[in-house]
């Protein structure tokens, strides 16, 4: 079935350092990618997507590319800050057949935190 | 204004008890789910209702029952807690149109079962 793997966290960065956090993807046809984050206390968010191969999705520096090819949607960021500390999820969207219902399976989360 | 709205944000309880939590959506959303988030940040679906239809009824002990009075309301009612039912309850909407597909999270209701 349909999945998304994610590196084990937690992982733990110096400010400014560069953040990769990975993420593979299991799936029939041709998903839409995407990353949460979950702030201490709050629920997921949104914070980028990517709705086909080779697609960048970016914001608040963070970005990531739809790689078809390795099945992949590694999330970037080149200098993260205390405040980038959360929970990041990768996602993908999964449809029936006839494409009228829809769902998102969510990794199972990466844990930051960046040290000052 | 909350677009996605949950109460309570706390529940703490004994167990046996039965407890509701309610969520609410303004956003004028098709579709509306719960989510539980356990221990380890780990986040599974657990329900998913479409114009107040069940669409989506993952593998949930059936003390679990959802129910969607209206398509922006959807509450969750737990009978005979467990220890084991300690977790984060989300409720999220939806209105998934392919290629443009979003999620709106509630902030959560944390239950701890004593």
């Amino acid at each position: 079935g349909d999945s998304v793997t994610q590196m084990e966290g937690p992982v733990t960065l110096s400010e400014e350092a560069f953040l990769t956090i990975n993420c593979t993807y299991t799936a029939t046809g041709y998903p839409s990618l995407f990353w949460y984050v979950q702030y201490p206390g709050e629920g997921l968010q949104l914070l980028l997507k990517a709705t086909k191969a080779d697609d960048k999705g970016s914001n608040k520096g963070f970005e990531a590319t739809y790689r078809k090819e390795t099945t992949s949607f590694h999330l970037e960021k080149g200098s993260v800050q205390v405040s980038d500390s959360a929970v990041y999820f990768c996602a993908l969207s999964v449809w029936d057949y006839g494409g009228s219902q829809g769902n998102l399976i969510f990794g199972k989360g990466t844990k930051l935190s960046v040290k000052p | 204004d909350t677009a996605v709205s949950q109460t309570p944000k706390y529940l703490v309880t004994q167990m046996g008890n039965d407890k509701s939590i309610k969520c609410e959506q303004n956003l004028g959303h098709d579709t509306m789910y719960w989510y539980k988030q356990d221990s380890k940040k780990f986040l599974k679906i657990m329900f998913s209702y479409n114009n107040k239809e069940l669409i989506i009824n993952e593998t949930v002990p059936n003390r679990f029952s959802p129910k969607s009075p209206d398509k922006a309301h959807l509450n969750l009612h737990i009978n005979s807690l467990e220890l084991g039912d300690s977790a984060v309850y989300f409720c999220a909407s939806s209105q998934l149109d392919r290629g443009n597909e979003k999620l709106f999270f509630g902030s959560g209701t944390q239950l701890s079962v004593l």
